[in-house]
């Protein structure tokens, strides 16, 4: 059975740079198949798309992000991993990882994420 | 950037009613579009993929219409357990986009 789980700090200080690891069981992240996404939601509003990587390394971002967010795939974890850096109030959010098979078919529980002093 | 403007925001309904929740891509975007429900505190839920065919294991009441431009998400006979707030998602091209979301709450 397919399952994505993400990990990572709940909370993070301003100016710092954000780590999240998704770690995916149930089909290998090398599967040429698959794009991997990371997506985000600030409590109570609407979600956004940050970016998505493809078992070669290849990655998409979100414009808005792209100065600050890096993916990674780790095919000997079978993880995928988002970096987000320069962080602020605004970036204080659930996020989630998930599959990408053209849309987001299967979604972590997700994890929140605040960002305070 | 593909926009995608979901209408309405926010509607009551009764248990009963037929539902209809519109996505409209600020370009053509074929069928390359997903509905997906989510309830408070919860992971969203894929409803409807390619546009119109249902998830598995997503009762018969949802469905889903269009193409290129204008999308449908049709509930008919709400129930209960279908409050909840709805979004699309258009997976036509990069950066992936999602709609505002519709909150179906109780009349």
């Amino acid at each position: 059975q397919l399952q994505l789980q993400e990990s990572g700090p709940g909370l993070v200080k301003p100016s710092e740079t954000l780590s999240l690891t998704c770690t995916v069981s149930g089909v290998s992240v090398s599967s040429s198949n698959y794009f991997w996404a990371w997506i985000r939601q600030p409590p109570g509003k609407g979600l956004e798309w940050i970016g998505s990587v493809y078992y070669t390394g290849n990655t998409y971002y979100n414009p808005s992000l792209k100065n600050r967010v890096s993916i990674s795939v780790d095919m000997s974890k079978n993880q995928f991993s988002l970096k987000l850096s320069s962080l602020t109030a605004a970036d204080t959010a659930f996020y989630y990882c998930a599959r990408e098979t053209g849309d987001l078919d299967y979604w972590g529980l997700g994890t929140l994420v605040t960002v305070s002093s | 950037d593909i926009q995608m403007t979901q209408s309405p925001s926010a509607m009551s309904a009764s248990v009963g009613d037929r539902v209809t929740i519109t996505c409209r891509a600020s370009q053509g975007i074929s069928n390359y579009l997903a509905w997906f429900q989510q309830k408070p505190g919860k992971v969203p839920k894929r409803l409807i993929y390619a546009a119109s065919s249902l998830q598995s294991g997503v009762p018969s009441r949802f469905s889903g219409s269009g193409s290129g431009t204008e999308f449908t998400l049709t509930i008919s006979g709400l129930q209960p357990e279908d409050f909840a707030t709805y979004f699309c998602l258009q997976h036509n091209s990069y950066p992936l986009t999602f709609g505002g979301g519709t909150k179906v709450e109780i009349k």
